[in-house]
């Protein structure tokens, strides 16, 4: 059974960076791929990008570029997300989702961690 | 980037009914498309995958269709845990993008 556990919840400055983790347990983790989706209060969800840990290159959404980094530590089967220049537009949910490749070749997402609150606020 | 519009944006139901959600994408995905539900406060749970196969331990009662740029998603009978946010999902080339989901309501 996958289980994805994020870190606790944050707040932070306008300017500032935050670094949200998710553990994953159970499966084969250097062999699928994790990705980051968020969630503003009250609206929709917006992946951010993802990463497989076997080839360890990330790739991020356009409007991401330059602001999110996606990092992984096989050792501890650990997913990073950071995101810098956060401003208030950035309080969101942040999720860690599991990508799974379907055996007739399309990506879902199977397994979610159970979110990160980030609060941006001065 | 693909947009994908769903409909209806919102919808008030009974126990029992029978409803259908739709999705467009803005260009052709084949059938690089998932729903997911989503209760308050919680992670979405994957419901299809690849437009119309039922993810594993999802009831019955769910079922998805379409192909190219039109999709549905289908609940034969709403049962009182169905009351939820439901969002389709592009996978067909990055960046994967959401519609902006679906609430549904008890009448």
């Amino acid at each position: 059974q996958v289980q994805l556990v994020q870190s606790g919840a944050e707040v932070k400055k306008p300017g500032s960076s935050v670094k949200v983790s998710c553990k994953a347990s159970g499966g084969t983790f250097s062999s699928y791929t994790i990705s980051w989706v968020r969630q503003a209060p009250g609206q929709g969800l917006e992946w951010m990008g993802g990463i497989m840990p076997i080839f360890g290159t990330p790739n991020y959404a356009q409007r991401f570029q330059g602001r999110v980094t996606i990092t992984t530590d096989e050792f501890t089967s650990t997913i990073y997300m950071e995101l810098s220049s956060l401003r208030s537009e950035d309080t969101a949910v942040y999720y860690c989702a599991r990508a799974l490749l379907t055996v007739t070749g399309e990506y879902c997402f199977d397994y979610w961690g159970q979110g990160t609150l980030v609060t941006v606020s001065s | 980037d693909i947009q994908m519009t769903q409909s209806p944006t919102s919808l008030s139901a009974s126990v029992g009914e029978r409803i259908t959600i739709t999705c467009r994408a803005s260009q052709t995905i084949n059938s690089y498309l998932n729903w997911y539900q989503q209760n308050p406060g919680k992670a979405p749970k994957l419901l299809i995958y690849a437009a119309s196969s039922l993810q594993s331990g999802v009831p019955s009662r769910f079922s998805g269709s379409g192909s190219g740029t039109d999709f549905t998603l289908t609940i034969s009978s709403l049962q009182p845990e169905d009351f939820a946010a439901y969002y389709c999902q592009q996978t067909y080339i990055t960046p994967w993008t959401f519609g902006q989901g679906t609430k549904v309501d008890i009448k």
